[in-house]
């Protein structure tokens, strides 16, 4: 399964756009690349999913290019509550999905 | 549709005791996954099913067992807890990628179960 890097933290302000990277220099042929979001106290939740080049949908957008060894999950215009741990994982179908998850980007948005 | 309901909430136990945590889903998927996750870190796998009938480990089965009688329910069993196994404990179901699908099926978790073993 292809290793991911993320940062630990970003901080951010409401409004802005916050863009986090994911590194996944082995990933393989049919792997995908998955976003989570999660809250405290609660279990992770599903963003986006994307191959290559880019995604969007109403929470956010995925950018991938086209060596696919990184992606870029974007979050425009955020808000307080968009304060969570933002999970990237990279693997292929679900026939051999045993994934666990990193630590993760842990999110600050700030008034 | 309640997607996956994890019991109880929150538990505490006693060095060497036992009990099981449920997990069940109503969205008919074929996998399901225990995950634990200890405070600042991201979430292991215990184990997953990709089926009635069919269970295997994870990264980190040692201390825990699974069964998987039912499409619906997947319980994680501890026996003779240890404080190490103070932890959250969240389960997950997802469809699999049969169909002519050719995505990564996204996880649907519960909301976890907190163990602490005192």
């Amino acid at each position: 399964l292809a290793k991911t890097t993320q940062p630990v933290s970003m901080d951010s302000y409401e409004g802005q756009e916050v863009n986090i990277t994911c590194s996944h220099n082995n990933i393989a042929t049919n792997d995908y690349i998955t976003w989570y979001q999660q809250f405290p106290s609660q279990g992770p939740r599903f963003i986006i999913q994307g191959y290559k080049t880019k995604v969007t949908n109403e929470v956010a957008s995925l950018f991938i290019p086209a060596d696919r060894k990184s992606s870029t999950l974007s979050l425009p215009r955020v808000s307080l509550s968009d304060t969570a741990v933002y999970y990237c994982l990279v693997g292929p179908l679900p026939n051999d999905y045993k994934l666990s998850f990193g630590a993760g980007t842990t999110v600050t948005v700030r008034a | 549709n309640a997607g996956v309901t994890q019991t109880p909430k929150f538990r505490i136990l006693k060095i060497g005791q036992s009990m099981t945590l449920q997990c069940t889903q109503d969205m008919n998927h074929n996998y399901m996954y225990w995950y634990r996750q200890d405070p600042g870190m991201g979430l292991k796998l215990i184990y997953y099913s990709v089926g009635a009938g069919i269970t295997d480990k994870g990264e980190v089965p040692n201390g825990y067992n699974v069964s998987r009688s039912t499409t619906e329910d997947f319980p994680l069993r501890l026996e003779l807890a240890a404080p190490s196994q103070t932890s959250v404990y969240f389960c997950a179901s997802s469809e699999t990628g049969t169909g002519g699908r050719s995505y990564n099926s996204p996880l649907h978790f519960g909301n976890g179960t907190r163990l602490t073993v005192t």
